[in-house]
């Protein structure tokens, strides 16, 4: 199975409408983020997630809202979609413990978002 | 912010070619991973490589962090090393914010 998981993995919504992404991870890890990609482009940090309190914006939080549920599942919300929010977004987890501070991070698969 | 260039934009290769993809970071960092989107768009963990050389079968990637680059090698590559490269660095803020150079897109030809 694999360690980190998001659902669905492909999603096509309308203009105004709320939508969640759903990420999930077997890594023990505390750390997980929430990354976009856009077509041609490297992936942007939404927001990201030391342990279960704490939440922090990342470069492009406008627009999004997220939840930290528990250690192993970290939600991206889109309050009221809109086209230019179209993307593949990532989830990722990452341990501190295992290398001091400078730790991997590890990808989930992605969702396809098209918003309409 | 640090930025993040890599080179070239685009590659095509013939099958068996040896390649050299560079990333250029404007800042110390405190991480930095080399990872390989596939034509599906699943990203895969190459390197973690801040400084030092490693090597995993026909990959190797090198990065000089006092000159502020890293480099990966590919060497006699094959279809399926077709794909989007991404080099992604850390800054020493401490909130492992990882930033995302925009990628060097290999086509390797058969």
């Amino acid at each position: 199975d694999a360690d980190v998981t998001q659902t669905p993995r492909n999603r096509i919504t309308k203009t105004g409408k709320r939508i969640m992404l759903e990420c999930s991870q077997t890594k023990g890890h505390d750390r997980m983020y929430w990354y976009r990609q856009d077509p041609g482009l490297g992936l942007r940090l939404i927001y990201y997630s030391f342990d279960v309190k704490d939440i922090n914006k990342g470069e492009i939080s406008d627009g999004y809202s997220v939840s930290r549920q528990a250690q192993a599942k970290f939600s991206l919300s889109l309050e009221s979609a809109i086209p230019n929010q179209t993307a593949l977004y990532f989830c990722a987890t990452s341990d501190p413990w295992t290398a001091g501070i400078q730790e991997t991070q590890y990808f989930g698969p992605g969702t396809r978002l098209l918003v309409l | 912010g640090i930025q993040v260039e890599q080179s070239p934009p685009d590659l095509i290769l013939q099958e068996g070619a040896n390649s050299t993809l560079r990333c250029n970071f404007s800042d110390s960092v405190n991480n930095l991973q080399w990872f390989h989107q596939n034509p599906w768009g699943q990203l895969i963990n190459l390197f973690y490589i801040p400084s030092g050389t490693k090597q995993n079968g026909r990959l190797s990637a090198t990065t000089v962090a006092t000159e502020r680059y890293s480099l990966l090698y590919i060497s006699s590559s094959q279809t399926t090393d077709s794909g989007v490269y991404f080099c992604a660095v850390v800054p020493p803020s401490g909130n492992n914010d990882m930033r995302f150079g925009a990628g060097t897109r290999l086509t390797v030809k058969p």
